[in-house]
């Protein structure tokens, strides 16, 4: 049920863009993006919900593809401070409770001078 | 300031002995959980609460309790620690309504346990 992200890691220069994808087995309500730096707690970037609504920052771009039950974070420009693990939670649609969030193992983001 | 507070940050105990972990939030939030963390495996739930009296388990609740008496309280109970539960355990809380869980989640700082 844990959704699987991809890659596991990357590395990047400064102002280079990456993906990062969340694929989930279930049918899926919502998909939540969240950053953790080392040693701090996660914060809040996104929230993609089914039938298209987002809420998150101005800056963080992604989609939800309901009928793969994917979603992908896209990080573009990429700045030293977007360094840090990415992880998606996902809430399934049947099956499921609302509240129940599960999230995937994360992928480690390093972005390089 | 908006935050949620965990208590202890640190905690070094041995097998058997009951300990609680506090959390609380000062943003009026319906919504509190708990997660743990362990290298490789990303974020579990708990436990989660959608309003005071109203808890439910997530993916990993096995040796653990929760009471939501209080709208901004959400305290975690290991009854009988055990050396697998040495972890680093996070709070949340989040709005909750009609959208259900989806609102942002405000998390702990922390709290890293370890079970010896």
């Amino acid at each position: 049920q844990q959704p699987v992200q991809s890659p596991q890691a990357v590395i990047l220069r400064e102002g280079e863009d990456a993906v990062i994808n969340c694929s989930s087995s279930k049918a899926l309500y919502s998909v939540h993006w969240y950053r953790q730096k080392h040693g701090e707690a996660p914060v809040f970037l996104m929230i993609l919900l089914k039938g298209g609504e987002q809420k998150g920052h101005e800056k963080i771009s992604a989609s939800f593809n309901e009928k793969k039950q994917q979603s992908s974070l896209y990080l573009t420009a990429s700045q030293l401070s977007y360094s840090g693990t990415y992880f998606c939670g996902t809430e399934f649609l049947l099956g499921g409770s609302q509240g129940n969030l599960i999230f995937g193992k994360g992928t480690k983001l390093s972005v390089k001078p | 300031e908006a935050q949620v507070t965990q208590n202890p940050r640190y905690l070094i105990t041995v097998t058997g002995k009951k300990l609680t972990v506090t959390c609380s939030q000062n943003m009026n939030h319906e919504y509190m959980s708990w997660y743990r963390q362990d290298p490789g495996l990303g974020l579990r739930q708990i436990y989660y609460s959608m309003n005071v009296e109203v808890t439910d388990k997530g993916d990993v609740p096995e040796g653990y309790k929760v009471s939501r008496k209080e709208k901004r309280n959400f305290p975690l109970i290991l009854e009988s620690p055990s050396p697998n539960q040495t972890s680093l355990y996070f709070c949340a809380s989040s709005l909750w309504g009609s959208g259900g869980s989806s609102y942002e989640q405000y998390f702990g700082p922390g709290t890293r346990l370890t079970v010896t």
